[in-house]
């Protein structure tokens, strides 16, 4: 999707090393997501936030952290707390909270451990 | 947490035959979404169908949603090459998440 940016597009993490994903939008949308996708498998919910300066944890948190500074802007932190990190990445947005409309998603950072 | 599964796990066609994917899910919803997903890229959504509507159509997609059975079924006609991809459904029950399905690869050949 045109409007999201997702970088970079490979990472590799060393052991107690913490790494941040970037996400930048230009759409204007207040919510965006983090997922993170294993091989084979469906997304799972790591982060959300629905506006700026507020964010909620999703489903497997545990190891990660985000910040939401800007509506543009959600990374997302790696930690070293996270013991299985190598995954997909993914993350989204959407128009409204609570509004339950499609998701747009960024083309993803593979993320490897060295 | 998994909510939607999808049927079959994998699926391989010839170019020009129907492809049909299904989805259950286990609670109530507001909608369910399919996205397509290629290899090493993020998910593109397809269409939406809410609760209250039985049959959708995009062009070569139709999808149908049965809340009885919590099921949903996405069907594309006359595939093409270009259709190889990852399915997911999603289901939307209410506030600002989504709960994916673990998908459906589909291959279509030549």
């Amino acid at each position: 999707d045109g409007g999201i940016t997702q970088s970079p597009k490979y990472l590799f993490r060393k052991e107690g090393q913490n790494v941040t994903l970037s996400c930048e939008q230009n759409l204007n949308h207040d919510a965006m997501y983090w997922y993170r996708q294993d091989p084979g498998q469906g997304l799972r919910l790591i982060y959300y936030s629905q506006i700026v300066n507020d964010f909620q944890k999703g489903d497997i948190a545990e190891g990660y952290s985000v910040s939401r500074e800007k509506k543009e802007s959600f990374p997302l932190t790696v930690t070293s707390a996270q013991k299985n990190p190598t995954a997909f990445y993914l993350c989204a947005t959407e128009r409204d909270r609570n509004s339950n409309q499609p998701q747009h998603f960024g083309d993803g950072t593979r993320l490897s451990i060295l | 947490s998994q909510q939607g599964e999808e049927d079959p796990q994998a699926l391989s066609i010839q170019e020009g035959e129907n492809a049909t994917m299904n989805c259950s899910y286990k609670t109530s919803i507001n909608n369910l979404q399919w996205y397509r997903q290629n290899s090493g890229r993020g998910l593109v959504h397809l269409i939406l169908i809410r609760s209250n509507e039985r049959e959708k159509h995009s062009g070569r997609l139709r999808v149908t949603l049965d809340t009885s059975k919590k099921s949903s079924s996405l069907l594309i006609t006359a595939s093409r090459a270009a259709d190889t991809a990852s399915y997911f459904c999603a289901t939307a029950g209410g506030g600002n998440k989504l709960t994916f399905g673990t998908g459906t690869q589909l291959k279509v050949e030549l």
